[in-house]
């Protein structure tokens, strides 16, 4: 089964509401990096956060290792906000690579 | 914001053709990644260096795809022989070291018709 999964999907939401994403995992984790597809590809990456929480700026990611999930929460939503936001996790035994999940496409309206 | 730079960003090639896309890693980055987007927002691994040496890679067994990082020059990823399956966005990433964030380029998107 897959190992990353990303929920939800999709998700609309008007600007200035917040959003909260998840990543669930079923394998031994290394590090956890959350990073912000752009339309057209080029992906910046976010956090990288093997655990614990992170703060920048309106976003803010929280890795809890035992319950093997990690989130992204982004508040006060701007229209530029709108992209795909995708986690991977690089898991014990893996030789480094990243295991992405597929992702939530965020749609911020005016 | 990444300094990864890859070329070219967009490449259109016909089946049998050969296909090669560059990546500048981040200065400094000893470790390079190239990784396969598909239309599905699949990623697939596909091989990592350490400097100029092979790492891990996955199985080409159709040796189709071949990747190198010569020192002082591009690294480079190369399909011999392009198939339609091979349609996909190429990401090249760069990383300080084996646990850490990595910073990805902008991709070259290929299409093979």
């Amino acid at each position: 089964g897959q190992q990353v999964q990303q929920s939800p999907a999709s998700l609309v939401l008007q600007e200035g509401e917040n959003a909260e994403l998840q990543c669930n995992f079923s394998t031994s984790l290394n590090s956890m990096q959350w990073f912000y597809q752009r339309p057209g590809g080029s992906l910046v990456s976010l956090f990288y956060n093997p655990s614990g929480t992170k703060h920048s700026g309106r976003l803010t990611s929280t890795t809890v290792i035992k319950e093997r999930r990690s989130s992204l929460h982004i508040s006060s939503s701007q229209t530029t906000d709108s992209g795909t936001y995708l986690c991977a996790l690089e898991r014990g035994g893996s030789n480094y690579k990243l295991t992405f999940g597929k992702g939530t496409l965020l749609t911020v309206t005016p | 914001n990444s300094k990864v730079i890859q070329t070219p960003r967009y490449l259109v090639k016909g089946q049998g053709q050969k296909a090669k896309m560059r990546c500048i890693p981040e200065k400094g980055h000893p470790v390079v990644f190239w990784y396969q987007q598909n239309k599905n927002n699949e990623f697939k691994f596909l091989i990592n260096f350490q400097n100029q040496e092979v790492l891990q890679q996955i199985d080409m067994t159709e040796k189709r795809f071949s990747a190198e990082c010569p020192s002082n020059s591009p690294c480079s990823l190369e399909i011999q022989s392009s198939e339609a399956g091979d349609s996909a966005l190429y990401l090249c990433a760069s990383s300080h070291g084996f646990t850490g964030q990595l910073y990805f380029g902008e991709g070259s998107k290929l299409t093979v018709l």
